[in-house]
């Protein structure tokens, strides 16, 4: 079945310290993206793809890195630099960015700093 | 800037009617979703609405009005299934996706 999947489910990080989640689709999807959910906020988009080897910083970019080496794939790395990394992320895709982009969500990552 | 409201939380029973509202405030407008997100799970996609009026899929409905800047997502015969939290958003002109923090919905039996 096609589909995206993340991982790790759960992740518990000590301050300093920089870890990176995965994300792989089997869908073809052109687009990519990584979402942070956080308790009673809308989901905020930190960075989006559209073809792989290019990436744009989404609205919370910051503490955050990505790359794009294969289609499929859309690692996220949270770096020390997060000032508050705990939090719910989410891996998503679509064909495209036109206007009826339904996005396909994976399961998602959910990261503790201790 | 640019806002998406919905209410916070919402219960209704088992078998009734349920409207959940969604209002929005954004930079042009290039249609509205709904997804469904069960507790610690992934979204999944409901409905799209990009011209005004009513879309029906099964025990779900749709409804936007653009010049009102208004949606509200209809569920009926509520299963204890559909307790979830219901996420309304709002492509803008620049087909960036503006969501709002979601509905909580609780079905009681």
């Amino acid at each position: 079945d096609g589909g995206i999947t993340q991982s790790p489910k759960y992740l518990f990080r000590k301050e300093g310290q920089n870890v990176t989640l995965s994300c792989e689709q089997n869908l073809n999807h052109d687009a990519m993206y990584w979402y942070r959910q956080d308790p009673g906020q809308g989901l905020r988009l930190i960075y989006y793809s559209q073809i792989v080897n290019d990436f744009q910083k989404g609205d919370i970019a910051e503490g955050y890195s990505v790359s794009r080496e294969k289609k499929e794939s859309f690692p996220l790395t949270v770096t020390s630099a997060q000032k508050n990394p705990t939090a719910f992320y989410l891996c998503a895709s679509s064909w495209g960015l036109s206007g009826a982009n339904v996005l396909t969500f994976g399961a998602g990552s959910r990261l503790t700093v201790l | 800037g640019q806002n998406i409201d919905q209410p916070t939380e919402m219960t209704a029973t088992e078998g009734a009617i349920v409207q959940i509202n969604c209002t929005y405030q954004t930079s042009g407008f290039n249609g509205l979703f709904w997804y469904q997100q069960h507790a610690g799970e992934a979204p999944t996609f409901l409905s799209y609405n990009v011209l005004d009026g009513l879309e029906e899929k099964g025990r779900f409905s749709s409804f936007l009005s653009r010049s009102k800047g208004y949606s509200y997502l209809l569920l009926k015969e509520l299963q204890m299934k559909d307790s979830a939290s219901y996420l309304c958003a709002v492509m803008d002109s620049n087909y960036q996706l503006i969501w709002g923090a979601g509905t909580k919905l609780i079905i009681k039996p």
